[in-house]
């Protein structure tokens, strides 16, 4: 299955200020998703990573909050715009090809926003 | 729309006692996908099976089983014979292959705390 390295692992952010996470897959894969988890939640699907074109976002996620890019079939990018103190989450990446798809989920990026 | 229920939240037990994770979904496509998933103190999310709709066949992988049965809608995970190392949180997740999102919708999750 695919390896992910995802950076950075951990960030204390100013509110207000955005940040960018980026997923680096070691190989190509079809898919590639974003989910947040907030404090001693579960995961949450914020929106599949498409190539080439927009991502598709869930309901509750807006493009102007996480625009998300995939520039190719190995990497893609969430960043979290605008942060406020309710963003404070664990996201992951998590990528696959085809019905192998969520085998593998990144390391995470433990998110503070002070 | 899907649903996974963990009913669990936590459960706690000594160290070599035997422990079920239930699991109950609910989707309206014929074709889908179950997974668990271990998410240690680290935060990183560990692959532990993935099932589809067809194969209803118990698994077994060492001191984990799964039971999955489609006529109650639950894919169950049994740990045998805990150990303190399988402390962590476990996640019950679903794919459809149905029209809607791809990704994997989850369970809430069950903290299992095993005791030394």
């Amino acid at each position: 299955s695919a390896v992910i390295s995802q950076k950075p692992s951990r960030d204390i952010c100013q509110r207000g200020t955005s940040l960018t996470i980026q997923c680096q897959v070691d190989s190509q894969v079809t898919m590639m998703f974003w989910y947040r988890q907030q404090p001693g939640q579960s995961l949450t699907l914020i929106a599949t990573a498409n190539q080439g074109s927009e991502a598709t976002y869930e309901s509750g996620f807006v493009i102007d909050k996480f625009p998300i890019s995939r520039p190719n079939l190995t990497f893609s990018t969430l960043t979290v715009s605008n942060m406020s103190p309710e963003d404070s989450s664990i996201y992951l990446c998590s990528a696959g090809t085809g019905q192998l798809y969520g085998y593998t989920f990144g390391s995470g990026t433990r998110l503070t926003v002070v | 729309a899907q649903k996974v229920t963990q009913a669990q939240t936590e459960i706690s037990v000594v160290e070599k006692e035997d422990v079920t994770l239930d699991c109950v979904y609910e989707t309206r496509d014929t074709t889908y996908y179950l997974f668990w998933y271990k998410q240690p103190p680290s935060g990183e999310l560990v692959f532990l099976i993935r099932r589809n709709s067809f194969d209803e066949q118990n698994e077994i992988s060492g001191r984990y089983s799964w039971n999955f049965q489609k006529s109650t809608s639950s894919f169950n995970f049994t740990i045998t014979a805990s150990q303190v190392v399988d402390s962590a949180v476990y996640f019950c997740a679903l794919r459809s292959s149905g029209g809607g999102a791809d990704g994997l919708t989850f369970g809430k999750g069950t903290h299992l705390i095993i005791q030394p």
